[in-house]
């Protein structure tokens, strides 16, 4: 069984500019999750789809959004790029939704913004 | 805010040698998961834990639970340089809806 794919693995962008990150999570997972890891802050939760509806959402501003498709795989956007948005975006899927079991992990992709 | 807070920060210990690493947390939870992150890739799962559980073992790994402290161990038996990496405690909530990471302890065996 294939894991967690995650695109692009790095990406390089300026302040003011867009990115849209792609997960395609374990076959037959429904639930994907998005998680922001900075040295400053470690790991924090940005949001849970599973269906196609977005089930939780962290504490980010509304430049951070996502959607899932109905293959389950999931998209995040950062509109209006700010250096602090520097991180390694994680996604992670599961078979239920509420997040609450075992989580599978992509490998990330590493945001740099100049 | 993170719920969980992890002691030490970082911990370096020789191979063979045991490290144990510490979890507390705030609110009440459903579970409390380990996971270890080689630098900069993918976190990995290593074990769950339940509330009504208070002791589990995995391998080399063995993990305590105690709800009423509200804090956690993991213990690595006879480590080994491969197990050099950071470790995380992750938190359920009985609500659900999302998993919250401690900040990691930082483990490095030298061989």
């Amino acid at each position: 069984k294939a894991g967690v794919t995650q695109t692009p693995r790095y990406l390089i962008k300026t302040r003011g500019q867009q990115v849209t990150l792609s997960c395609s999570p374990i076959s037959g997972h429904r639930s994907v999750s998005w998680y922001q890891q900075t040295p400053g802050q470690g790991l924090q939760f940005l949001f849970e789809y599973f269906s196609e509806t977005q089930r939780n959402k962290g504490n980010f501003p509304g430049r951070f959004s996502g959607r899932q498709f109905s293959n389950s795989r999931s998209e995040m956007n950062v509109s209006t790029l700010e250096l602090g948005d520097s991180a390694l975006y994680l996604c992670a899927s599961s078979q239920i939704a509420g997040v609450t079991g075992e989580l599978f992990f992509g490998e990330g992709s590493r945001l740099t913004v100049l | 805010s993170q719920q969980g807070e992890e002691d030490p920060q970082a911990l370096s210990i020789q191979e063979g040698e045991n490290a144990t690493m510490n979890c507390s947390y705030k609110t009440s939870i459903n579970n409390l998961q380990w996971y270890r992150q080689n630098s900069g890739r993918g976190l990995v799962h290593l074990i769950l834990i339940r509330s009504n559980e208070r002791e589990k073992h995995s391998g080399r790994l063995r993990v305590t639970l105690d709800t009423s402290k509200k804090s956690s161990s993991l213990l690595i038996t006879a480590s080994r340089a491969a197990d050099t990496a950071s470790y995380f405690c992750a938190t359920a909530s009985e609500q659900g809806g999302k998993l919250i990471f401690g900040q990691g302890t930082e483990l490095s065996v030298k061989p």
